[in-house]
């Protein structure tokens, strides 16, 4: 089945460590995207990569890393900069203008 | 920068009444429109959007929206609500003279099911 997969389901970081989410796609799409949600606020974006080996900060960017070496990946770091980093967190991934973007299960990251 | 506006955080509706969820948008030249639902703790699952045909637009489940570019709206309507349908409810846009395809949320619309 082709889709989008987040690990883990749930994440707990400790304060000053940085923790990896991972999203991985099976689409062949070359644009994929991570959000964060946060409680009566929607979806913003937090980077963007169109394609490998490239990729831009959206909205919210501060105390995040992403990279994206593979086309199927593109794993999000929260850093320890990021000081509120509770959230759910959703990877998306699309074709093209337009088109569909196509959701994962998504990540809760809680503090400890 | 465009925006999405969506009225109402919390909708409640009997079952077999009419479903309407508003959304305006914001934004200099008319965007691709979608709306999502959202179960949860699970992701986003795409109901129906608007790219540049029909200003009428059918999805999944019974939904339609329909784009008025004079209201710059895209309102969400279901003629008769389900039980299932209580969910979260996200409008969003792209922008169709750029790259960068990321979408842009409204702060979403809980849809409450009374039976």
């Amino acid at each position: 089945d082709g889709g989008i997969t987040q690990s883990p389901k749930y994440l707990f970081r400790k304060e000053g460590q940085n923790v990896t989410l991972s999203c991985e796609q099976n689409l062949n799409h070359d644009a994929m995207y991570w959000y964060r949600q946060d409680p009566g606020q929607g979806l913003r974006l937090i980077y963007y990569s169109q394609i490998v080996n490239d990729f831009q900060k959206g909205d919210i960017a501060e105390g995040y890393s992403v990279s994206r070496e593979k086309k199927e990946s593109f794993p999000l770091t929260v850093t320890s900069a990021q000081k509120n980093p509770t959230a759910f967190y959703l990877c998306a991934s699309t074709t093209g203008a337009g088109e569909t973007q196509y959701f994962g299960p998504g990540t809760r990251l809680l503090v400890l | 920068a465009q925006s999405v506006t969506q009225l109402g955080s919390h909708v409640s509706v009997s079952e077999g009444a009419l479903v309407l969820l508003r959304c305006n948008y914001s934004s200099s030249v008319p965007p691709y429109l979608f709306w999502y639902v959202q179960y949860p703790n699970q992701g986003l699952q795409l109901l129906l959007k608007y790219t540049s045909a029909a200003t009428l637009v059918k999805g999944i489940n019974g939904f339609e929206a329909e784009f008025k570019k004079s209201e710059t709206s895209f309102h969400l309507t279901k003629p008769s609500a389900h039980m299932s349908d209580a969910a979260e409810y996200f409008c969003a846009v792209s922008e169709r003279d750029t790259g960068r395809r990321a979408l842009t949320f409204g702060s979403g619309t809980r849809l409450q099911v009374q039976p």
